[in-house]
């Protein structure tokens, strides 16, 4: 069945830090993967998708085949980084449902 | 901000009464999504509804009802049969089609409390 594990519930890290956020999948056949962010006090809303390769606000993300992974990355840590994000996968069939992780709650310390 | 909205921001109900919770979206989207959000557990899917007049249940559906009678909107009915229904409940909408259909766009959120 299909899965989504993102292991860390909260990451603190400093400013200017880099940042790795995990997720990792189980996917039968060639997935489509996506992070979400939810700044607070805003709507949770697309951050990036891998099947873009493009980086957005620093971040980008690269699917793992080997290790079944799609791990957040960014090199310098921003305070208005602070949010937090969910990857997210197909579940696949005739819909467009996604399946969530849990979240990883990241918080910037200045 | 428009897009999608959801409304009241805020509800309070006494245990053993039923809600509604209003979602509406102009995006002109197929799809729409009722999902509730609790800490350490994220986002678990409630219904969806692909189609004006047709819906599924997600993986969380008992104790809920919803209803697709216009396509701009997707109003989801807690009712006094959810155990828990104290939660923080997201709508969303995508295309129906497409290499797109996967970015799902948001409502900011019902906080609901029932005590």
């Amino acid at each position: 069945a299909q899965r989504v594990t993102q292991p860390e519930k909260l990451l603190s890290v400093f400013k200017g830090a880099p940042v790795e956020l995990k997720c990792n999948y189980s996917y039968s056949g060639s997935p489509e993967l996506f992070w979400y962010v939810q700044y607070s006090r805003q709507r949770l809303q697309l951050l990036l998708r891998h099947i873009s390769r493009e980086s957005i606000k620093g971040f980008t993300a690269d699917l793992n085949k080997g290790e079944t992974s799609f791990h957040l990355k960014k090199p310098f840590a921003q305070e208005e980084d602070s949010a937090m994000y969910y990857c997210a996968l197909p579940q696949g069939g005739a819909t467009n449902k996604l399946i969530f992780g849990t979240g990883t709650l990241l918080a910037v310390q200045p | 901000d428009g897009g999608i909205t959801q409304s009241p921001k805020y509800l309070f109900r006494k245990e053993g009464q039923n809600v509604t919770l209003s979602c509406e979206q102009n995006l002109n989207h197929d799809a729409m999504y009722w999902y509730r959000q609790d800490p350490g557990q994220g986002l678990r899917l409630i219904y969806y509804s692909q189609i004006v007049n047709d819906f599924q249940k997600g993986d969380i559906a008992e104790g809920y009802s919803v209803s697709r009678e216009k396509k701009e909107s997707f109003p989801l009915t807690v009712t006094s049969a959810q155990k828990n229904p104290t939660a923080f409940y997201l709508c969303a909408s995508s295309i129906d089609s497409g290499l797109s259909s996967y970015e799902q766009y948001f409502g900011p959120g019902t906080r609901l409390t029932v005590t």
